[in-house]
C-alpha cells in the first residue's frame, strides 16, 4: 500500500515562480523523504526530514513537516524548466524497514 | 561501479513465461529494495533485503514473485508464470542504512508481458 498522496497531481509555473506541493501521510513515521523524477535520470533523493525536525532547506529547496497534522510540503523557489519532473514523498514508519512513496505530483516549469 | 545498476534495461516476453531481473547495487551497501512502478503511479514497494536475508516481503503481490540476494550484494527478482498485469517497470534502489535511509535508484527494467 502507498501511504503518501501528493497534492497537487499536476502543476504548471513559469520559469522564476516558486513551486509548492504537499504531502500527507497515514501513520507515524521516522523520516519522510522527497524524491525527484524525469526521464533522463530516474529517481533521485531530494531531502529527508526527520520526525523531530520542523523545517529543513538544501539550496533551493525547502522542506517542512507537521506531524500533528501528519502532513509535509515541498517549496521550490526561483523555478527552472529543468525542475520539470515528478516529484514523490516517501515515508519510513516508526520501526518500518521501507519506505512508502505517495503518488506523486507532476510539475512543468514553462520557460 | 559508482551507482546502482539494472540489466536488462528492457525485457518483453510473453504471457506464462519466467524472467529474472537483475540489480547490482551500491558497494557497502547493506540495504537493498524491489519496487515496480507503473505509469502515473509512484513506486510500490515489493521487497527488503538486509544483508542476505529478505527483511520484509509484504509487498509481493503472489507466490509467483521471489527474490534472492546469496550473497548480500547482487540481487534478483524471479517472476513466474508472468501475466500482463505484470508490465512496469521494476526497480532496484540500495541504502546504506536499514531503517528508512537514503536510496539510491538504478534506472530500471521495462518489462513488458504481451
Amino acid at each position: 500500500s502507498q501511504q503518501g498522496e501528493e497534492d497537487p497531481q499536476a502543476l504548471s509555473i513559469q520559469e522564476g515562480e516558486n513551486a509548492t506541493m504537499n504531502c500527507s501521510y497515514k501513520t507515524s513515521i521516522n523520516n519522510l523523504q522527497w524524491y525527484r523524477q524525469n526521464s533522463g535520470r530516474g529517481l533521485v533523493h531530494l531531502i529527508l526530514i526527520r520526525s523531530n525536525e520542523r523545517e529543513k532547506h538544501s539550496g533551493r529547496l525547502r522542506v517542512t513537516l507537521d506531524t500533528s497534522k501528519k502532513s509535509s510540503s515541498l517549496l521550490i523557489t526561483a523555478s527552472r524548466a529543468a525542475d520539470t519532473a515528478s516529484y514523490f514523498c516517501a515515508t519510513a514508519g516508526s520501526g518500518a524497514n521501507n519506505l512508502f512513496f505517495g503518488t506523486g505530483t507532476r510539475l512543468t516549469v514553462i520557460p | 561501479g559508482a551507482g546502482v545498476s539494472q540489466t536488462p534495461s528492457n525485457k518483453v516476453t510473453e504471457k506464462g513465461k519466467y524472467v529474472e531481473l537483475r540489480c547490482d547495487p551500491i558497494s557497502g551497501h547493506t540495504a537493498l529494495y524491489w519496487y515496480r512502478q507503473s505509469l502515473g503511479q509512484g513506486p510500490e514497494f515489493l521487497i527488503y533485503f538486509q544483508g542476505t536475508g529478505a527483511a520484509d516481503d509484504s509487498g509481493l503481490p503472489n507466490d509467483r514473485f521471489f527474490a534472492v540476494r546469496p550473497e548480500g550484494s547482487v540481487s534478483t527478482l524471479k517472476i513466474q508464470r508472468t501475466e500482463r498485469g505484470d508490465s512496469a517497470v521494476y526497480l532496484c534502489a540500495s541504502s546504506l542504512e536499514a531503517r528508512g535511509g537514503e536510496l539510491f535508484f538504478g534506472p530500471g527494467t521495462r518489462l513488458t508481458v504481451l
